[in-house]
């Protein structure tokens, strides 16, 4: 059981813009935590989409942006692409438990 | 290039147990921080441990202390000690090298990932 939600999935036409939220609270993104995302295409490990809320590792379009307010996250994808169609999962950190990271719930994003 | 390379997945019955090998290059393990993360068929990703440069280890609670994250500098590799296995650890299992710049880790390189399924 996660706690960080995210909606099952969204869906967009190619060139439009989709977003994703991550929903936490004051243990986790509220306590001002940093937020990652991380893009799984199918059948192959994640990879590393964006890193302390809102930073691209080199080679990642600049189409995915993301952003941190209060207790939520959100990962933007601008200009849709039928490549961008993967599950994506955001993370952070809880204080509440034991250990340290924690993944969101994920989302599938369907390019039609 | 950084690459990782893990081994030792398999079948294994309930209440057994099992060793992951995970095999690092174009970087020293020893002075990284090192993570399992798993999933499950069909469903998400799920932190497992971590082990820091220092050696300190630590892991995610639900797993009662029935796994144990380590690593051998010589051989630039880390492991993955499961035991007390049951069908609820069925999962893939991905080594990833694990990066701190601020007050959170996250997984900056993954491996391909080894596939544990625990059945009878």
């Amino acid at each position: 059981q996660s706690v960080l939600t995210q909606p099952p999935s969204v869906s967009g036409a190619p060139g439009q813009r989709v977003t994703i939220s991550c929903s936490g609270s004051s243990s986790n993104i509220g306590a001002g935590y940093d937020v990652h995302w991380y893009q799984q295409l199918p059948g192959i490990a994640p990879k590393l989409l964006i890193f302390n809320n809102n930073n691209r590792p080199s080679g990642v379009p600049d189409r995915f942006s993301g952003s941190r307010s209060g207790t939520s996250a959100s990962l933007a994808i601008t200009g849709l692409q039928a490549e961008d169609e993967a599950d994506y999962y955001c993370q952070s950190y809880d204080n509440n438990l034991t250990g340290s990271s924690v993944f969101g719930t994920g989302t599938r994003v369907t390019v039609l | 290039d950084v690459q990782l390379v893990e081994s030792g997945g398999g079948l294994v019955q309930p209440g057994g147990s099992l060793r992951l090998s995970c095999a690092a290059s174009g970087f020293d393990v020893y002075d990284s921080y090192m993570g399992w993360v798993r999933q499950a068929p069909g469903k998400g990703l799920q932190w497992v441990s971590i082990i820091y440069s220092g050696g300190l280890t630590n892991h995610a609670a639900s797993l009662k202390g029935r796994f144990t994250i380590s690593r051998d500098n010589s051989k630039n590799m880390v492991f993955l000690q499961m035991s007390s296995l049951t069908t609820e650890d069925t999962a893939v299992y991905y080594c990833a090298r694990v990066r701190n710049q601020g007050d959170t880790e996250y997984f900056q390189d993954w491996g391909q990932g080894t596939l544990v399924s625990v059945s009878s």
